[in-house]
């Protein structure tokens, strides 16, 4: 399975809506998650089986989609939430997408 | 709060070999799916092995027939043996819990692989 995020990186205001998109060669259901990544640190889930919040994760992060198509959305964008994300495709063997790159303007 | 704890990184030949361990803490080892991810310096996420409670191991075809993971459930541990190593294999490896319905839920901090003549 291949996964393909877009963009690769963005560049967006404090207060914006921020979407990401991934999509999967072929269909994994719901078994999705999402990662944010900040310099020099380890990834942290945000999201999976597509659309739940993992323990502690703001409810400004919304994750829909199911089949090949998912989107990660960030509504009111805070300058802490600049980092790289992944989606994660695991219905099968483990497969990350390229990330995206959310930068604050 | 889960530890994670990476060691055994450094800097090796091309063509030889490492291995990496890795000491869990704080949640029942062996219950758990461990797995290796890495991480070349600018780049994405490349997941590179993963081994299930029972022992039943995983590899992309990237690695596979070079590296080797294992568990050693008594004494919470685990490892990632290397061989034939490429400078293409020059990463940030982590040591990672899955969780078949979540995905990856808790990360080490990472550990230096460096492969370089």
């Amino acid at each position: 399975i291949q996964m393909t995020q877009s963009p690769s990186t963005l560049s967006a205001s404090v207060g914006d809506r921020v979407t990401i998109t991934c999509r999967a060669s072929q269909s994994i259901s719901t078994w999705l998650a999402w990662y944010q990544q900040k310099p020099g640190k380890a990834p942290d889930l945000l999201i999976y089986k597509a659309s739940t919040l993992e323990n502690g994760v703001p409810s400004r992060f919304r994750g829909t989609g199911s089949g090949t198509e998912f989107t990660l959305t960030i509504d009111g964008l805070r300058p802490d939430d600049s980092a790289s994300y992944y989606c994660q495709a695991y219905n099968a063997y483990w497969t990350f997408g390229q990330g995206t790159k959310v930068e604050i303007k | 709060e889960v530890q994670l704890v990476e060691s055994g990184g450094g800097l090796v030949r091309p063509g030889g070999s490492l291995r990496l361990s890795c000491a869990a803490s704080r949640f029942t080892f062996s219950t758990y799916d461990m797995h290796w991810v890495r991480q070349a310096t600018g780049k994405g996420l490349e997941w590179v092995s993963g081994i299930g409670s029972r022992g039943d191991t995983y590899y992309p075809d990237s690695v596979k027939g070079r590296f080797n993971i294992s568990r050693e459930n008594a004494g919470n541990s685990l490892s990632l043996q290397m061989h034939s190593l490429i400078v293409e294999d020059t990463a940030v490896y982590y040591c990672v819990r899955g969780r078949r319905s979540m995905g990856f839920d808790s990360w080490g901090q990472g550990i230096l692989v460096t492969v370089s003549s």
